[in-house]
């Protein structure tokens, strides 16, 4: 299996423009779930999907984040407009099932001037 | 959730046996015990969980207190390759699904050659 796959893995991108952070789970795994990483904050989960549909958005920062899961093989995290303070490592994770080993990807690390 | 208490760092000469602490005096009878670690610029990975018995993998061995208020992750020989920070998680059991991963700061572990 290739494992859970992000995209791009560094991004730097001026304040106020729109980021879009991508993730492809490993094939067959039914949750999904968002997480960012900061020094100040550790590791937040900010949103997560079962079979596609959003169950808990209550991680997310404010408005300008939103993420969508078009299908079982792809989800998207959006910033509009970006701020610094948004700059962290986000991580996308996948599971089967209720209680299965939680897979990460290797994460993609924004910067925000 | 109920919560666990971790040290914030530990340090261990390679190739001795490392045992990593984690407190969860308030640790109900359906919660896991899990336990993942993130190594330098990667997602977090699974190690090992447990319920009531003390578990065995290919990478570590967990040992749960009689009470189940505390735990302990041992890496039977540490090498410098398991530097990284690891995390002490509950997970309730008995909620099938509708239950992420809550991850605290964990233990900082330096192996020292």
């Amino acid at each position: 299996d290739a494992g859970v796959i992000q995209s791009p893995r560094h991004e730097v991108t001026e304040m106020g423009q729109e980021v879009t952070l991508r993730c492809k789970p490993i094939s067959g795994h039914d949750y999904l779930f968002w997480y960012r990483q900061t020094m100040m904050r550790g590791l937040e989960l900010l949103i997560y999907f079962n079979n596609n549909v959003p169950i808990d958005d209550s991680g997310m920062p404010e408005d300008r984040f939103s993420a969508k899961m078009p299908n079982a093989s792809f989800s998207t995290l959006k910033i509009q407009p970006s701020e610094p303070r948004d700059s962290a490592v986000y991580f996308c994770a996948s599971r089967k099932g209720g209680t299965g080993e939680l897979f990460f990807g290797e994460g993609s690390r924004l910067t925000v001037l | 959730d109920a919560k666990t208490t971790q040290p914030n760092s530990m340090e261990s000469n390679e190739e001795e046996p490392v045992h990593l602490p984690c407190n969860h005096s308030t640790i109900s009878g359906t919660d896991y015990i899990h336990w993942y670690r993130q190594l330098p610029s990667q997602g977090p990975e699974y190690v090992i969980h447990g319920l009531t018995s003390n578990v065995n993998n290919r990478m570590a061995s967990l040992a749960i207190a009689e009470d189940r208020k505390s735990s302990t992750l041992i890496l039977h020989r540490a090498t410098l390759r398991d530097a990284a920070v690891y995390y002490c998680i509950l997970r309730d059991g008995l909620k099938s699904g509708n239950t992420p991963l809550v991850f605290g700061k964990g233990t900082r572990l330096s192996v020292i050659a």
